[in-house]
């Protein structure tokens, strides 16, 4: 069966600190990826999603960049850090031409202080 | 572009009752239209989806979701309430004719489930 993993699970960093996230999926392959950014416990934002390794499709500009070196792996990351990147990371797969549910992964707290 | 709205922030229901959350989507062509609950501090866990066919649509825990073409609306029912229920429900649509997997997600609805 096929899993996803996520991590850091929590983390708490100062402003203009790097930053990586870090997402693998287990049991599938060539999965599209997506990674998510839910502010307040409410709606969900998309940031970046992938359909093949290197493929990054940016949703809104700013301030993180994503990259996909291997078929399962994606990786969120921030050269600085500012306050309004403090969410709740999620990162999700689906099957690579389906019905399009999306899997998602456990999340990552990200606080910036 | 495709959107969804969630009109309901909150929806309180006794425990045993029927519930309904609401959804209404905007897309330019066939919806796939999706739903997902989120528990405290955790990932989206998928509950169902309508592509195409049946309208009425039946998912994990209970849940049902209603199609209606004419009222772009997608609500979901449970017949009989638990609190286990309470959680925090998402909305979301896709549009393949665009090509685009990303699904697009609505703010939520919390779910309160009383004793």
């Amino acid at each position: 069966s096929q899993t996803i993993h996520q991590w850091p699970a929590t983390l708490v960093q100062p402003v203009g600190s790097p930053l990586s996230l870090e997402c693998t999926v287990e049991g599938t392959s060539n999965p599209n990826l997506y990674w998510y950014r839910q502010a307040a416990g409410r709606g969900l934002q998309l940031l970046f999603y992938s359909v093949g390794i290197g493929q990054i499709s940016s949703e809104v500009p700013q301030n993180l960049s994503a990259s996909r070196p291997q078929d399962r792996q994606f990786i969120l990351s921030s050269k600085k850090l500012l306050l309004s990147d403090s969410g709740f990371y999620l990162c999700a797969w689906s099957v690579g031409q389906g019905a399009g549910e999306l899997f998602f992964g456990e999340g990552s707290r990200l606080t910036v202080l | 572009a495709q959107s969804v709205a969630q009109p309901e922030d909150q929806v309180n229901v006794a425990e045993g009752n029927p519930l309904t959350v609401k959804c209404t989507y905007s897309v330019s062509g066939n919806p796939y239209l999706f739903w997902y609950v989120q528990y405290p501090n955790r990932g989206l866990q998928f509950l169902l989806k309508y592509i195409t066919g049946d309208n009425l649509v039946k998912g994990s825990y209970g849940f049902e979701a209603e199609f209606n073409k004419s009222q772009t609306s997608f609500h979901l029912k449970k017949p009989s309430a638990l609190v286990s229920d309470s959680a925090l429900y998402f909305c979301a649509v896709r549009e393949p004719d665009t090509g685009r997997r990303a699904l697009t997600f609505g703010s939520g609805t919390r779910l309160q489930v009383q004793p």
